[in-house]
């Protein structure tokens, strides 16, 4: 299993721009979720999903939308990127939102000039 | 809003001395878990007590739950060189009685084991 996969490892981009941050996992899981944590600070939940076509906000939601078609996938996209989203974005999977543990990927590093 | 508070921030101690970290909340849980990030890496899951548990064991990993005082606390034993990371405690609260996933992260407490 290779478990939460998350592309891309590093991004760059300008103020205004929008993309999309993949996320992934093989494990079947029922949830999935979005996190940004930000230099000293522990991990901030943006949006979370409990099942495919399931989706609810988090902690800090605005300029992120969310998806989720398929078990597998769960993109968070940014809609119009600004220099507060520079971050480091973690994707969690769990078996279930009852109080499972989580599965974390290893991150996207995104830097927004 | 960050539910957990840990505490000490940093932590620095010799190979083989024991490590105790805490963590305060504010809200009733479900569970409470720990969590191990290595620098620049994910987040590892470590332990998960539920809220009717008092202690849990896991190898060299100690954690107690206080539900009374909203406290938990992390001990790693005869502590190795490779413990050096930040950890952190997680709250998952008790919306009405369900779960729904949803971890409050502390700001964690960096570890570092001077071998």
């Amino acid at each position: 299993n290779a478990g939460v996969t998350q592309t891309p490892k590093f991004q760059v981009l300008k103020t205004g721009q929008s993309m999309t941050l993949q996320c992934a996992q093989d494990m079947n899981h029922e949830y999935m979720s979005w996190y940004r944590q930000d230099p000293g600070m522990g991990l901030r939940l943006i949006h979370y999903s409990v099942g495919a076509g399931i989706t609810d906000q988090g902690e800090v939601p605005n300029g992120y939308n969310v998806s989720r078609s398929t078990t597998e996938d769960f993109p968070l996209r940014l809609l119009s990127a600004a220099p507060s989203q520079t971050s480091v974005y973690f994707c969690a999977s769990s078996y279930s939102y009852r109080g499972y543990e989580q599965f974390f990927g290893p991150g996207t590093r995104l830097t927004v000039l | 809003s960050q539910q957990g508070e840990e505490d000490p921030q940093a932590l620095s101690i010799q190979e083989g001395e024991n490590a105790t970290m805490n963590c305060s909340y504010k809200t009733s849980i479900n569970n409470l878990q720990w969590y191990r990030q290595n620098s620049g890496r994910g987040l590892v899951h470590l332990i998960l007590i539920r809220s009717n548990e008092r202690e849990k064991h896991s190898g060299r990993l100690r954690v107690t739950l206080d539900t009374s005082k909203k406290s938990s606390s992390l001990l790693i034993t005869a502590s190795r060189a490779a413990d050096t990371a930040s950890y952190f405690c997680a709250t998952d609260a008790n919306a009405g009685g369900t779960s729904y996933g949803k971890l409050t992260f502390g700001q964690g407490t960096i570890l570092t084991v001077h071998p």
